[in-house]
């Protein structure tokens, strides 16, 4: 199970932390990722850590404003997002990839971004 | 980027019927493997993705044997043998291969 928090209005460039808690697997075994869902439209991968902290990868529009972290002593991860814009406003998934096993997502927490 | 393009966009369907979505990737989504690693999510209304396909044409657990999808390279299908009214909702093909992974821009299957 994936539990998302975090999310709320947040006026442009602006900062919001979102966490993501974990349970009923080893969390420190497995890559995570958040994606997002901007109001209507359709999905977006944004960021992916590796099961050990080593590798982080992320989608352009979000480069050099948000960063990825984890806790595996806690089962957390993080999305930090900095100099926010109106176009982040999305719902914001916590996913669990696996190429073979099944992709476990929570449940959303939405982010909007506006004055 | 890879881009991930899908058709149709919207696909009204009959109970009963089969249904065939189209994906077509920018660039091979081959990898070292000698697989290609595109998946296929459902996503009903007001809920979370579900994975249906993942690696081309394997079903995730639970997922019925009415679905199916094939493909390689840059060009891959899935197929629904006799749509169900549970179907209903929007597809989106999603590519694993290449950083950053990418989604099509989803394709709504409603019932006539």
């Amino acid at each position: 199970q994936l539990v998302e928090s975090g999310g709320g209005l947040v006026q442009p460039g602006g900062s919001q932390r979102l966490s993501c808690a974990a349970s009923g697997f080893t969390f420190s075994s497995y890559w995570m990722s958040w994606a997002r869902q901007a109001p209507g439209r359709g999905l977006e991968w944004v960021a992916t850590i590796k099961y050990d902290g080593s590798e982080k990868y992320y989608v352009d529009a979000v480069k050099g404003r948000f960063a990825i972290s984890r806790d595996n002593a806690k089962n957390s991860v993080f999305l930090e997002m900095n100099s926010l814009r109106e176009d982040d406003t999305a719902v914001y998934y916590c996913a669990r990839y696996d190429d073979i096993a099944e992709v476990v997502w929570g449940l959303g927490t939405l982010v909007t971004v506006s004055s | 980027d890879v881009v991930m393009t899908q058709s149709p966009l919207s696909l009204p369907v009959t109970l009963g019927q089969p249904a065939s979505i189209s994906c077509r990737s920018s660039q091979s989504l081959v990898y070292s493997g000698g697989n290609s690693k595109l998946n296929w999510f459902h996503q009903r209304p007001g809920q979370s993705p579900r994975r249906l396909i993942y690696k081309v044409s394997n079903r995730d657990s639970g997922v019925p044997d009415r679905f199916s999808g094939s493909g390689s390279g840059t060009d891959f299908t899935l197929k629904i043998s006799r749509v169900e009214a549970e179907d209903v909702g929007v597809y989106y093909c999603m590519q694993a291969t290449h950083w950053p992974w990418t989604f099509g821009q989803g394709t709504r299957v409603e019932i006539k």
